[in-house]
C-alpha cells in the first residue's frame, strides 16, 4: 500500500496563477484532509471531507477550494494564488472522524508563490 | 480561543537518556489527544494517542501521560536513539470531531 500520495511534490507559481494539488489515499479511508504548515508552527486545516460526497471548511480556508472526486482521491484548488499561500500543503485521510481516530498523512507539497 | 501550547521549542537530550516532551492544552472539551512525529521535509507520522478515559498509554519505546486536572499531556521516549530526532506534534481535538489543533511543535535533538 502506498497509503497517502500527493502530486505535484513543488510547484512554484506568479502571483495570480492557479493550480490544483492532488491527494490519494488507498486505505479505503473515508475522511480526507488538507492542510498548510508554515515554517515554525504547526499545522492548520483548510478543508476536509467527511465523507464521499461532502466538504467543510476548516480553519483557514479563504482562497482555496476542494473536491472529494470519489472515495480515494481529494484534490485542493487555488483559484487565484498569492504570496501568503506559500507553504507546505499535506494532505491526510483517516477511516473514522479524524478528531477521533489516527489521521495519515502525505508527504506535502511544497508551494512557492512569487 | 482554543489553543494547543508546548512548554519547550526545543530539547536536547543525550543519546541513550530517555525523553520528555511536555504539551499544554486548553479545551477540557477535548477528549482525544495525539502526538505526531515529523522528520526533516517530510509529512507527519503517527506515534501515539489516548483518549480521555485513561491516564497512561504505552507503545513500543514511547508512553503518553495524560493529567485532564492541569490540561498537561507528556510523550516519553525511551532510551532515545538518533533516530528519534525530529518535531513532534500534540493535538488535540478541540469541540470537534473533525478538526484537531495542532501545537507548534517541539524540536527533538539527540547529542552524541
Amino acid at each position: 500500500n502506498a497509503g497517502v500520495t500527493q502530486t505535484p511534490k513543488f510547484q512554484v507559481l506568479k502571483t495570480g496563477q492557479s493550480m490544483t494539488l492532488q491527494c490519494a489515499q488507498d486505505m479505503n479511508h473515508n475522511s480526507m484532509y488538507w492542510y498548510r504548515q508554515d515554517p515554525g508552527m504547526g499545522l492548520r486545516l483548510i478543508y476536509y471531507s467527511a465523507s464521499e460526497g461532502t466538504t467543510d471548511k476548516g480553519e483557514v480556508p479563504n482562497g482555496y477550494n476542494v473536491s472529494r472526486l470519489n472515495k480515494r482521491e481529494f484534490s485542493l484548488r487555488l483559484e487565484s494564488a498569492a504570496p501568503s499561500q506559500t507553504s507546505v500543503y499535506f494532505c491526510a485521510s483517516s477511516n473514522l472522524a479524524g478528531g477521533t481516530d489516527t489521521q495519515y498523512f502525505g508527504p506535502g507539497t511544497r508551494l512557492t508563490v512569487l | 480561543g482554543e489553543s494547543v501550547g508546548l512548554h519547550l521549542p526545543t530539547l536536547s537530550v543525550q543519546e541513550g537518556d530517555n525523553s520528555i516532551i511536555n504539551c499544554a492544552y486548553s479545551n477540557s472539551a477535548s477528549d482525544y489527544f495525539i502526538w505526531y512525529k515529523q522528520e526533516s521535509g517530510k509529512g507527519p507520522q503517527f506515534i501515539i494517542d489516548i483518549r480521555s478515559n485513561m491516564d497512561k498509554r504505552q507503545g513500543q519505546r514511547v508512553t503518553v501521560l495524560l493529567n485532564k486536572t492541569v490540561k498537561h499531556l507528556s510523550l516519553q521516549i525511551a532510551a532515545t536513539q538518533p533516530g528519534d530526532s525530529a518535531v513532534y506534534f500534540c493535538a488535540e481535538n478541540g469541540r470537534s470531531n473533525y478538526q484537531l489543533i495542532w501545537g507548534a511543535g517541539t524540536k527533538l535533538i539527540i547529542k552524541p
